[in-house]
């Protein structure tokens, strides 16, 4: 069983339409969890972050955190061709300089 | 708004030939990572750096691999030996919290 799990895509959207992105895995231990946005050759760009179970609201993005299912979702609102990018969930054990661990990244395309 | 640099942004090689990968991470960070990502997989984790020392380092960061941090700036890793299957995007990070800030990265080609 692969660590942390992602679905790669691709995922077409219209413009405007809410996005759910999702991540599952294995390691109970992991108490850290961000996404990233990645555009193509780019470096990842963080988004967002939370600590253990629970919601987290930024603009037009919420991450969630379910850790009784080992479950975390990120949901864009009010989609836009820019947010066309791949998105990618990472988790840590610990706050201060513990490696992250990453899915395989999301294809999203807001389609105009 | 800081941000963390690298250098080169590509970089062709040679197989056996010896590469260096340079970085330059936020000022009032004080913990600096590498990563790589082969074309179409995941960001793997290499190595993390903390008070001048290896921290942590994966089962990818063997002998052919070391880390520098020869000033109060640059960061560095080091290739000895590239192989073909080094050939991949390597990301520089540095954070002083949770929050790990990627550079653009360096693409290495090994032929």
């Amino acid at each position: 069983q692969k660590e942390v799990e992602q679905d790669p895509g691709p995922l077409s959207v219209p413009e405007g339409a809410i996005v759910s992105l999702n991540c599952t895995y294995s390691n109970s231990a992991f108490q850290y969890f961000m996404w990233y946005r990645q555009y193509s050759r780019k470096g990842p760009e963080l988004l967002m972050y939370t600590y253990s179970s629970g919601n987290k609201e930024d603009g037009r993005f919420t991450a969630q955190v379910d850790k009784s299912s080992k479950y975390i979702s990120l949901f864009i609102r009010d989609s836009q061709p820019s947010d066309s990018a791949t998105y990618l969930c990472a988790m840590s054990l610990m706050e201060y300089g513990n490696k992250l661990v990453f899915g395989a990244g999301t294809i999203l395309r807001v389609k105009s | 708004e800081p941000e963390v640099t690298q250098t080169p942004s590509h970089q062709v090689t040679q197989m056996g030939q010896e590469v260096i990968l340079r970085c330059v991470p936020i000022s009032n960070h004080l913990y600096f990572y590498w990563y790589r990502q082969i074309l179409g997989q995941k960001v793997e984790f290499l190595v993390s750096f903390y008070n001048n020392e290896i921290s942590e380092k994966s089962e990818i960061f063997d002998d052919q691999f070391s880390v520098e941090r020869p000033d109060g700036s640059n960061f560095t890793l080091k290739i000895r030996s590239t192989k073909l299957e080094d050939s991949a995007m390597y990301f520089c990070a540095s954070s002083e919290n949770i929050k790990q800030y990627f550079g653009p990265g360096t693409r290495l080609t090994v032929t």
